[in-house]
């Protein structure tokens, strides 16, 4: 167990739907990142936040968004979801200063 | 963006050693890190290095770095039918954030 704890484990919507994502990091960690995998683009980073500020971001798509809230928390917002949104999201949480992630079980989504 | 790379697939036998290899692309890469995932779970962190060493061992496990070439590997001994997984290797990126990930290589231990 990493201590990272994400939910839902799996989520079925349909195309058009919204949906969030929730992560709680590791205790005492500060920064959440959210990556997402999927069989043709593999494992993609989408965005960091360290302390309830937006730090990095990567290939995260307009329609998606994320939150890190004062008990360190984040959530993971996909709208307007297409198919091609089905895929595995995973959080990880590293320390202060600290360059090692750790990843939870990660969301499964898929979109009918 | 830079891509990280692996071979795709190994199948070895129980109990014999397993090399996974990789080479990735940024040479300021200060971290290096193999993680594993079994199926329909998440990324578990098995080892990492650090920019500055050749080699690391821990228990069955060793990473060998050679910075030159940009290549890392890792040796499993005595590989056993429950290390059959997807072995991902992936080392920081340029923003000193994010994690580069390679394809992961599927590894299939047979009895």
């Amino acid at each position: 167990d990493s201590g990272v704890t994400q939910t839902p484990k799996h989520l079925i919507t349909a195309t058009g739907q919204r949906v969030t994502l929730r992560c709680s990091p590791r205790s005492g960690d500060l920064s959440v990142y959210w990556y997402q995998q999927s069989l043709d683009q593999g494992l993609q980073f989408l965005i960091q936040y360290y302390n309830g500020e937006e730090r990095a971001k990567g290939n995260i798509l307009e329609r998606f968004s994320a939150q890190q809230f004062p008990d360190l928390h984040s959530e993971l917002n996909l709208s307007s979801l297409e198919l091609g949104d089905s895929a595995l999201y995973f959080c990880a949480s590293s320390g202060q200063g600290s360059n090692i992630q750790y990843f939870g079980a990660g969301t499964r989504l898929s979109v009918l | 963006g830079e891509d990280v790379e692996q071979s795709l697939f190994l199948s070895v036998r129980e109990g014999d050693s397993s090399v996974i290899n990789c080479t990735y692309t940024d040479s300021s890469s200060t971290y290096l890190y193999w993680y594993k995932q079994e199926p329909g779970a998440g990324l578990q962190l098995l080892t990492y290095i650090f920019s500055n060493m050749d080699m690391k061992q821990d228990q069955r496990l060793t990473v060998l770095l050679n910075k030159k070439d940009k290549h890392l590997s890792l040796r499993i001994a005595d590989t056993q039918t429950g290390d059959s997984a997807i072995y991902f290797c992936a080392e920081i990126s340029n923003s000193g954030y994010a994690l580069n990930f390679g394809k992961g290589t599927s590894l299939l231990v047979t009895p």
